[in-house]
């Protein structure tokens, strides 16, 4: 069974550094993308960015870009995403998901097929 | 890459078929497969359609999707009051770029 492990909710302080992660099993963890997608309070889904466990090619939406930063630790199937200086616009739940390829018709077709649960950052003074 | 056009909300009663709209345009809907999520309150999102109209196993025939031109549709038939949800159509790009639609809310009266 494919699962993805997220760590628990965090308050911080504006300025503050946080890493949170994302643990797999159930599947080869190095040979699958892993996506994560933010939700603010109340809001939508929005797409953050990709990361590649194999050779933690990264990849971001120009939204984040600049913003945060994914890391993958392939020997502990363990991705991370990291904030150097939280904002309080950061405040929102974080998911990770594996983002799985199939090939139809000879494209590529990517989709985020199995969730973790959720991080729930706050961030106030 | 836009954000794909949901209604904010559509509703329905115990029983009935409802549908859910997903307007893109020629440079997303229009060259890319289209795969929807439901998120149910207090959840993460679970996928419930890949690849335009595949349904993963466990997911009910009563949900299903198509896709025409720049737009796609899910349809849920014999509605039932579990189904309130948000739901989200989502679709990406060979550079792995995402884009979601901003979400229905479904209500089931």
């Amino acid at each position: 069974e494919v699962l993805l492990e997220q760590s628990a909710g965090e308050m911080k302080k504006p300025g503050d550094f946080l890493k949170i992660s994302c643990q797999g099993s159930g599947y080869n963890f190095a040979t699958d993308w892993i996506g994560w997608v933010r939700q603010m309070p109340g809001k939508g889904l929005e797409w953050l960015g990709v990361i590649y466990p194999g050779d933690s090619d990264a990849r971001y939406s120009p939204t984040f870009q600049g913003q945060v930063t994914l890391s993958v630790d392939k020997s502990i199937s363990t991705a991370y995403l990291y904030w150097r200086g939280l904002q309080p616009s950061d405040t929102a739940i974080y998911y990770c998901a594996r983002l799985r390829y199939d090939i139809v018709t000879g494209y590529y077709v990517y989709y985020l097929d199995y969730w973790g649960q959720g991080t729930l950052v706050t961030v106030s003074s | 890459q836009s954000a794909l056009t949901q209604p904010p909300s559509v509703s329905g009663t115990p029983g009935q078929t409802v549908t859910i709209s997903c307007s893109g345009s020629t440079s997303d809907i229009g060259r890319r497969t289209v795969h929807w999520y439901q998120q149910l309150p207090g959840t993460a999102p679970k996928l419930l359609i890949h690849t335009d109209d595949q349904r993963p196993s466990g997911v009910p025939d009563r949900f299903s999707a198509s896709k025409s031109g720049t737009s796609a549709t899910l349809a849920i038939t014999g509605l039932h009051s579990d189904d309130e949800a948000h739901y989200y159509c989502a679709l990406w790009d060979d550079r792995l770029n995402g884009v979601f639609g901003g979400g229905t809310k479904l209500t089931v009266l």
